[in-house]
């Protein structure tokens, strides 16, 4: 079974600064896709950034980045500039193809200091 | 808005209870996810199901069980409840999954 895990239960971080969060996962599989989600006080969970394990290239979305090492099986988040609205719980999830549903991580709580 | 409601926001209730949280997915999105979040815990998967069958099955309590009606919408009953069973319910739904869940609000949970 795949599984996923995050290392940092919390990290913090001043506002305008940049944060990576790790997030480790196994796998036999070859062909995957991996996510990071974003849980504000809110509670909502939010779909942060999404990578295809068969592309090299790292996804980017505005302040938001992924370092993917698909032979490390390492999948860490890079926030720059941080804000205070950043301020979450940030989780690692990992889908396969095959008919198994998205697993997730125990989540990293970041907080983001002015 | 996420597109995914969820109903009640939160629910407070007896050991020994039943309860039905209630879901209706994203307009077009034919599955339906359940997940548990207990304190300080990840998403722990429960069920899944695709226009109206079920097609998954996580660590689900045999006390808790799940449907899809024809509309789509789904509901989760929680029967038997004990302490432990307090947690953050959250339904997800997903046109493809490979592009990630689209998630409602969820439903806090709290027996006493």
């Amino acid at each position: 079974a795949q599984t996923v895990t995050q290392s940092q239960p919390e990290m913090s971080v001043q506002e305008a600064e940049t944060v990576t969060l790790s997030c480790t996962y196994d796998t036999s599989e070859n062909n995957y896709y991996l996510f990071w989600y974003k849980q504000p006080p809110s509670r909502q969970m939010i779909l942060v950034i999404r990578q295809e394990a068969y592309k090299q290239q790292n996804a980017t979305e505005n302040r938001f980045s992924v370092n993917f090492q698909k032979a490390a099986k390492s999948f860490s988040l890079k926030i720059s500039d941080s804000q205070l609205g950043d301020t979450a719980m940030y989780f690692c999830a990992f889908i396969d193809p095959g008919n198994t549903p998205l697993v997730f991580g125990k989540g990293t709580r970041l907080s983001v200091i002015a | 808005d996420s597109g995914v409601t969820q109903t009640p926001k939160h629910l407070i209730t007896a050991t020994g209870q039943r309860v039905t949280l209630r879901c209706s997915p994203r307009s077009g999105d034919l599955s339906v996810y359940w997940y548990q979040q207990s304190l300080d815990q990840g998403l722990q998967f429960l069920i899944q199901y695709y226009n109206g069958e079920e097609r998954a099955k996580g660590n689900i309590l045999e006390r808790f069980s799940a449907q899809q009606f024809p509309d789509l919408h789904s509901e989760l009953n929680l029967s038997s409840l004990e302490l432990g069973d307090s947690a953050l319910y959250f339904c997800a739904s997903s046109v493809d999954r490979l592009y990630g869940y689209t998630f409602g609000s969820g439903t806090r949970l709290t027996v006493v």
